[in-house]
């Protein structure tokens, strides 16, 4: 059974770094690509990025020059990595795995973080 | 920057159909992934590749797609399928993913 665990500080001050981790248990970083996802409250779905495990990423366009997600196949974690931080990144964030052509989708139950001035 | 459009509610009476679309320039030559989001809860897939079910997932879910919209059909609607439903695609050069604006689905 894979679950992925979201862990990191629920509260960043604002122009600082927002570090998260996801710890992966029940599956090896090399079977999915790993995705992080956040949500404001009230509002939908953003796409952050996504790495693939040859440690290529791909980001979305409005957060790539903040944006940095990594892999440590030693710890089995992936990591988020969000820069200069505003009011605006105030949110749930996800971590999810997955092979989405194959059907498979695995995320982590979300982890709010919240920037304060 | 790409988006995918969605109506923002959809209400239906238990046992009837719920049709969602999701409008993209893409998605012609995209797969569409769609996911279903409940209060609280984090987004779980219910179809990918435009049509396929995951395991798990009622048969009463499916999929359908043509030209720049896909469709989100939920047959039979139950109490439970009350939910946010997202659709998910690739722009055209498959560089980066987006999320559509979102769905509520009402059960009256």
């Amino acid at each position: 059974q894979v679950q992925l665990q979201e862990s990191g500080p629920g509260l960043v001050k604002s122009s600082e770094t927002l570090s998260l981790i996801c710890t992966v248990s029940g599956a090896s970083l090399r079977s999915y690509y790993w995705s992080w996802i956040r949500q404001p409250a009230g509002r939908g779905l953003e796409w952050i990025g996504r790495i693939y495990t040859t440690g290529t990423t791909s980001y979305n366009s409005s957060l790539k020059s903040r944006v940095t997600l990594s892999l440590d196949t030693s710890k089995n974690q992936v990591s988020l990595r969000l820069t200069s931080v505003t009011a605006a990144d105030t949110a749930v964030y996800y971590c999810a795995g997955d092979d989405l052509l194959a059907g498979l989708y695995h995320g982590g139950q979300g982890i709010l973080v919240t920037v304060s001035s | 920057s790409y988006e995918l459009t969605q109506p923002p509610s959809v209400s239906v009476s238990p046992g009837q159909t719920a049709k969602i679309t999701c409008s993209g320039d893409a998605l012609p030559i995209k797969e569409a992934f769609w996911f279903q989001q409940k209060p609280g809860q984090a987004p779980i897939l219910v179809i990918y590749k435009d049509t396929k079910r995951p395991s798990g997932i009622p048969e009463r879910f499916s999929g359908s797609g043509s030209g720049t919209t896909v469709t989100l059909t939920i047959s039979g609607v139950q109490a439970e399928d009350e939910a946010d439903y997202y659709c998910q695609s690739a722009d055209s050069s498959g560089t980066y993913f987006v999320f559509g604006t979102g769905t509520k689905v009402t059960v009256l």
